[in-house]
């Protein structure tokens, strides 16, 4: 099965509260992470990225967090707003594998109430 | 836009059809995926080129046939599907296959109901 899952298939939160979206792989010796968004009728976009050596990373309202030791990503959203509510996936990249592509979660939809 | 383009953006067949899916990338990228996306399941790598090249076949069924004439076009062919076969068919490209940890870009999908 797929190594890496989403603890929760649906999150609601409130417009202007922060979200968190999390993320749970296997595989230790996966180096690389990506979360997209997916809004309804369109393909799946990239919104942040992290590699297996660092710890955090900040864009504009979004936050990645890695924690290695127990094998876990999350997605913070601040100030969540109405656009924000999609789909969104984690996927890895798994060089033990000798696959040259990623390997996506489920996903966890996000619904932002006004 | 994420540079990547895809035709027809909805399709309908028969399961006796024969028709054909289209990706063009306008980034300059080396590597280009099929992705299969069912309702309520990930995303199902079917096939990855790199410079042309197939680089891998995710045990897809012969029913379904890719085709990549160059770097920034990628085809892929279907006949006889079945209604099993009715998904979101997404195109994907990256500078050099994810194996180095790439960040891949997306098209906006193939919406394909087989009847």
């Amino acid at each position: 099965g797929e190594s890496v899952g989403l603890h929760l298939p649906t999150l609601s939160v409130q417009e202007g509260d922060n979200s968190i979206i999390n993320c749970a792989y296997s595989n230790s010796a996966s180096d690389y992470f990506i979360w997209y968004k997916q809004e309804s009728g369109k393909g799946p976009q990239f919104i942040i990225d992290i590699r297996s050596n660092m710890d955090k990373r900040q864009g504009q309202r979004v936050t990645v967090l890695l924690n290695k030791t127990v094998k876990h990503l999350s997605l913070q959203i601040a100030a969540t707003q109405p656009g924000d509510s999609a789909v969104y996936f984690c996927a890895e990249n798994r060089p033990d594998t000798g696959r040259r592509a990623l390997t996506f979660g489920s996903g966890t939809r996000l619904q932002v109430q006004p | 836009e994420t540079g990547v383009t895809q035709t027809p953006r909805h399709l309908v067949m028969g399961m006796t059809n024969k028709k054909s899916l289209k990706c063009e990338q306008h980034l300059g990228h080396n590597a280009m995926y099929w992705y299969k996306q069912s309702a309520k399941k990930p995303l199902e790598l079917m096939f990855v080129y790199n410079f042309k090249e197939q680089t891998e076949n995710n045990s897809v069924p012969s029913r379904f046939s890719p085709e990549c004439p160059n770097s920034s076009h990628l085809f892929l062919h279907l006949h006889t599907l079945q209604p099993e076969d009715s998904a979101l068919y997404l195109c994907a490209s990256s500078q050099d296959p994810a194996g180095a940890g790439e960040t891949q870009y997306f098209g906006p999908g193939t919406r394909l109901l087989v009847l």
